[in-house]
């Protein structure tokens, strides 16, 4: 069964100080991973899908590493309007539909 | 912009009344998918359709809950008799072709809330 654990459950960061989240895998035949952010009473937006070890991609102030057991999102110098939770999901072992990690909740204070 | 829409976006039910739920796929997308996200909890996946046919409803409880993609108009989620277990946001995705690997958006989602 495939399985996804984010790390930390909430982080509140000062505005400009750069930080990371983590998400650990575990999944038979990863087919891809994907990160999300979720406003309150909002759907999951998406951000970004990482396929193989050693992919990374960068998006404004974000940037998505992945290697064979876990994913990194990175933070560059925050800003409020980051504050949300963001999601991490993989997609493999044959199933079709995607496991999400519970989030974690990002809080950037001004 | 036209993304996955979904409405209603809150829906309150008594117990034992039913729910529906529309979704209509973004624009190309053949394939929808219906998750649901307890409070405190990540979100489930529920089902998967394509135009006609269920492809895979292992998320799915056995009773109560059906969903449906017909030929023409939206997807519908059903659900009959609520429960107060029931009350949830209920997310419809869709891709342009399967999963595997190949990214699904979001819409904004349906609250249910049973009294």
């Amino acid at each position: 069964e495939d399985q996804v654990t984010q790390s930390p459950e909430a982080l509140r960061l000062q505005e400009g100080e750069s930080s990371s989240l983590n998400c650990s895998y575990t999944v038979s035949g990863l087919r891809g991973l994907f990160w999300y952010r979720q406003d309150p009473g909002k759907g999951p937006e998406f951000l970004f899908t990482l396929y193989s070890a050693g992919e990374e991609k960068e998006k404004e102030r974000l940037k998505a590493t992945l290697t064979k057991k876990e994913s990194f999102l990175h933070i560059t110098a925050p800003k409020p309007e980051d504050s949300a939770t963001y999601l991490c999901a993989v997609s493999g072992g044959g199933a079709d539909g995607l496991t999400f990690g519970k989030g974690t909740h990002l809080i950037i204070q001004p | 912009n036209a993304g996955v829409m979904q409405n209603p976006r809150h829906l309150v039910r008594r117990r034992g009344q039913e729910a529906r739920l529309r979704c209509s796929p973004m624009k190309g997308h053949s394939h929808v998918y219906w998750y649901r996200q307890l409070p405190e909890e990540g979100l489930k996946f529920m089902v998967y359709l394509q135009k006609e046919n269920i492809i895979d409803e292992s998320g799915m409880p056995k009773e109560r809950f059906s969903a449906e993609f017909p030929k023409e108009g939206p997807s519908i989620l059903r659900i009959q008799q609520v429960v107060r277990g029931d009350s949830a946001a209920y997310f419809c995705a869709s891709s342009h072709s399967g999963v595997g690997g190949n990214t699904i958006y979001f819409g904004e989602g349906s609250w249910l809330t049973v009294v």
